[in-house]
Parts: structure tokens; sequence; C-alpha cells
């Protein structure tokens, strides 16, 4: 098993250009959630995802959208991208599991917007 | 608001000797998570800590819960270089447990 992957590692984009961070798992996993990291700080989260078809915001949702058409896909996108989102972004994917819901963590995609 | 607070933010210490991270919420949760980074790399799970009075022990590490005073400890027992890396905790809430992070905590261990 792969796990969870992410699509690009690392991108560089110019201000007000857009872009699509894709994930994958194949864990079967029910939730997907997406994370930014920012240097020195936590991860904050952007948008989740509970099943196919289903997203909801997190903490720091403003200027993302996220889609989820398949079950092992949760999508990033960014319509206008800014300087503000110069960021590390993480995906991960969890099951109920007896409640732990632990989540499982993709490399991550290291986005650069000048 | 919702808070989560690990202390210290940065640890050096020596091998052999031991040490514990505190991690304090603001909020009533029953679970409570404890990864490790390593720079530049991913999140890796730790521990997952889902009731009051939670013990859990892998290697040097043993990691505890009191929902009651909103506060885990991850303690390193005589500590090795290998350790050296940044830890997190995060408290879990709602339905797909969601997560909020601390600021880490990022561990020295020197010889």
């Amino acid at each position: 098993n792969a796990g969870v992957t992410q699509t690009p590692k690392f991108r560089v984009l110019k201000t007000g250009q857009s872009m699509t961070l894709l994930c994958a798992q194949d864990m079967n996993h029910e939730y997907m959630y997406w994370y930014r990291q920012d240097p020195g700080m936590g991860l904050r989260l952007i948008h989740y995802s509970v099943g196919e078809g289903t997203t909801a915001k997190g903490e720091v949702p403003d200027g993302y959208n996220v889609s989820r058409l398949k079950k092992q896909n949760f999508l990033l996108g960014l319509e206008s991208a800014a300087p503000s989102q110069t960021s590390v972004y993480f995906c991960a994917s969890s099951r109920t599991s007896g409640g732990s819901y632990e989540q499982y963590f993709g490399p991550g995609t290291r986005l650069t917007v000048t | 608001e919702l808070k989560v607070e690990q202390n210290p933010l940065f640890l050096s210490m020596q091998e052999g000797k031991n040490y514990t991270i505190y991690c304090n919420y603001s909020t009533t949760s029953d679970r409570l998570y404890w990864y490790r980074q390593d720079p530049g790399k991913s999140l890796e799970s730790l521990f997952v800590l889902l009731s009051n009075g939670a013990v859990k022990q892998e290697g040097r590490l043993m990691a505890s819960l009191d929902t009651k005073a909103r506060l885990s400890t991850l303690h390193i027992t005589a500590a090795v270089h290998d350790l050296s890396a940044t830890y997190f905790c995060a408290r879990g809430s709602g339905t797909a447990s969601k997560l909020t992070f601390g600021t880490g905590t990022r561990l020295q261990v020197t010889l």
C-alpha cells in the first residue's frame, strides 16, 4: 500500500495563478483532510471531508476550495494564489477504527507564491 | 477560542537524561494525539489517547492524558540522539476528529 500520496511535491506560482493539489489514499478511509504548515507552527486545518461528495470548512478555509468526487481522492484548489498562501500543505486520511480517528499524513507539497 | 499550548517550545537535552513535554488545551476533549516530525518530512503518529488516565508507551516515549486537567504529557526516558525531532500534540474534536495542533516542541538531543 502506498498510503497517502500527494501531487506535486513542489510548486512555484506567481500571484494570481491557480493550481490544484491532489491527494490520494489507498486505505479506503472515509475521512480526508487538508492542512497547511507555516514555519515554526503546528498544522492548521483548511478543509475536510467525511465522505465522497461531502466537504466542510476548517480553521483557515479562505482562498481555498476542495472537492471529493471519489472516495480515494481529495483535491485542494487555489483559484488566485497569494503570497500568504506560501506554505507546506499536508493531506491526511482517517477512519473511525474504534473511535480513534487516527490520521495518516502524506509527504507534503511545498508551495511558494511569488 | 480553542487553543493547544505546548511547552517548552525548544528543548536541548543530553543523551541519557529524562524530560517531559507538556500539552495543555483549552476545551474538553477525549482525544489527544502525539506526532513526530523530522525536518522536511511528514508527520508520524506516535500515540492516540482516548480516555482520561490513558497511558501509552513505546520505547523511550510515554504519553499520558488527564482530561480533567486538560493536560497531556510526553515523557522521554534516557534520551538518545535518534529522538531529535519536533513533537506535536493535537486535540481532536467533532465527528471527523478535526485536529487542532500545538506549536510543537523542537527536541535536540546532544551527545
